[in-house]
């Protein structure tokens, strides 16, 4: 099983400023086959990116990702009050179980 | 619109069962492999089992393997969890997610808004 470690564990910044949140595997993550999600209170989680780089369907363009291997990155260049929220990376490359990180959250 | 609506969650006690639904809508349900992924209140998500369009492949992680069952019946659009021998660790909220892509590997653009279900006596 691979684990998905995230870090930090909450980052603390405000709105127009830079977030880079980072997701590490216990092992590589065949064909680049991560994904981001954002999670907001009392709500699902909604698809970011997947395969590490591309943006999901009606995400705005200040989302963005890199990373290969086992070292992946999420940025948003720069913050909207509706981008606090908690976001998870997540491998899918393998066979089962698809795991997720254990979350970043990002707050003002 | 894609909807994924979860249904049949709540109460039971320890060694109980439940059996959650959710009905798909706005897509060819008959298509797509399914999942059930799992979220304790404040905590990670966690992924619970796939099932393939047809019905005939079945996958769960270890934490709920011989206990869940997952299943579909694709004349009604509908997914199954039959959760049996349940635990205070299976409190959660369940939700159904379906992938991006028919085929392929499953980062997951649709999820519904999720069933609670608490194990307690």
């Amino acid at each position: 099983e691979i684990v998905l470690t995230q870090s930090p564990g909450t980052l603390s910044l405000s709105p127009g400023e830079r977030a880079t949140l980072s997701c590490r595997a216990s092992q590589s993550v065949s064909s680049s086959y991560l994904a981001w999600y954002q999670q907001k209170p009392g709500q699902a989680p909604r698809l970011l990116i997947y395969g590490a780089s591309s943006r999901a369907t009606g995400i705005p363009d200040r989302f963005s990702g890199s990373g290969s291997g086992t070292d992946f990155t999420l940025t948003v260049s720069r913050l909207e009050p509706e981008d606090f929220a908690v976001y998870y990376c997540q491998q899918y490359g393998s066979s089962p179980p698809y795991t997720f990180g254990q979350g970043t959250k990002l707050e003002i | 619109e894609v909807q994924l609506v979860e249904s049949g969650g709540g109460l039971v006690q320890p060694g109980g069962s439940l059996r959650l639904s959710c009905v798909a809508s706005g897509f060819t349900f008959r298509s797509y492999w399914m999942h059930w992924v799992r979220q304790v209140p404040g905590k990670g998500l966690v992924w619970v089992s796939r099932i393939n369009s047809d019905g005939s492949i079945t996958t769960y992680a270890d934490s709920v393997k011989g206990r869940f069952t997952i299943s579909r019946d694709n004349a009604k659009n509908t997914l199954y969890l039959q959760m049996n021998s349940l635990r205070a660790g299976d409190t959660a909220v369940y939700y159904c997610a379906r992938p991006r892509l028919v085929v392929g590997a499953p980062d997951f653009d649709s999820w519904g808004q999720g069933t609670l279900v608490t194990v307690s006596s």
